[in-house]
């Protein structure tokens, strides 16, 4: 059974950092593409970041770029998302998520709560 | 980047009564290597991660039931649930996922009986 968990979350002052991951089990991880995906209370869904299979390619939307970094390791089998320069708009449900072959999403975590509040 | 408009925002129907979503994609989003659209549906409860209905546009999510479609073309695309059952009542996102990312979504539709 696909499983991700993420951890990680909680509530940081503007400008703070957080680590947040995300533990795969259940298929292997190293063969897919892994994206971070987020949710600010009330709101839709935002894309925030993918990487590739090996770690070789990673992309961001233009509102993290420069603050945030994707990272995984594959003996881990783990997921990563380094926030930094956090802002209050940063603020939301981060879910990580199994790309399909193509970049939808059948298998998603339960999500960590961010909260960037002073 | 790609803008992804979802109509309406909010719709109430009936139960048995057809619901239709419709999501517009800001280019066409037709992936040419294998002649399909890079769309797909979602559905999101409350407090839950959201559930993957629809992808390539019009290709069901293993165990997802009969009455939910997908539909459209190049930049318009429809979710259609062809009678409401009152397991349905959530928020649906589309999401293109064509070429470079970001992968954009729509703003959701909550749907409502």
């Amino acid at each position: 059974e696909v499983q991700l968990v993420e951890s990680g979350g909680g509530l940081v002052q503007p400008g703070g950092s957080l680590r947040l991951s995300c533990a795969a089990s259940g298929f292997t991880f190293s063969s897919y593409w892994m994206t971070w995906i987020r949710q600010a209370p009330g709101k839709g869904l935002e894309w925030v970041a993918n990487i590739k299979r090996e770690g070789t390619e990673k992309y961001y939307v233009d509102s993290v770029k420069g603050r945030f970094t994707i990272s995984r390791d594959n003996a881990r089998e783990s997921l990563y998302l380094q926030m930094n320069s956090l802002r209050a708009e940063d603020t939301a449900v981060y879910y990580c998520a199994r790309d399909q072959g193509g970049s939808y999403y059948s298998y998603w975590g339960q999500g960590t709560l961010v909260t960037v509040s002073s | 980047d790609i803008v992804m408009t979802q109509s309406p925002d909010s719709l109430a129907v009936s139960l048995g009564e057809r619901a239709t979503i419709s999501c517009k994609s800001s280019q066409n989003i037709l992936y040419s290597s294998n002649n399909k659209d890079c769309l797909a549906w979602y559905q999101q409860k409350p407090g839950q991660p959201p559930k993957l209905l629809i992808y390539w546009a019009s290709t069901r999510e293993s165990g997802v039931p009969d009455r939910f479609s997908g539909s459209g073309s190049g930049t318009d695309f429809t979710l259609t649930i062809s009678s409401l059952q009152a397991e349905d009542v959530a928020v649906y996102y589309c999401q293109q996922y064509y070429g470079t990312p970001p992968y954009t979504f729509g703003q959701g539709t909550k749907l409502e009986i």
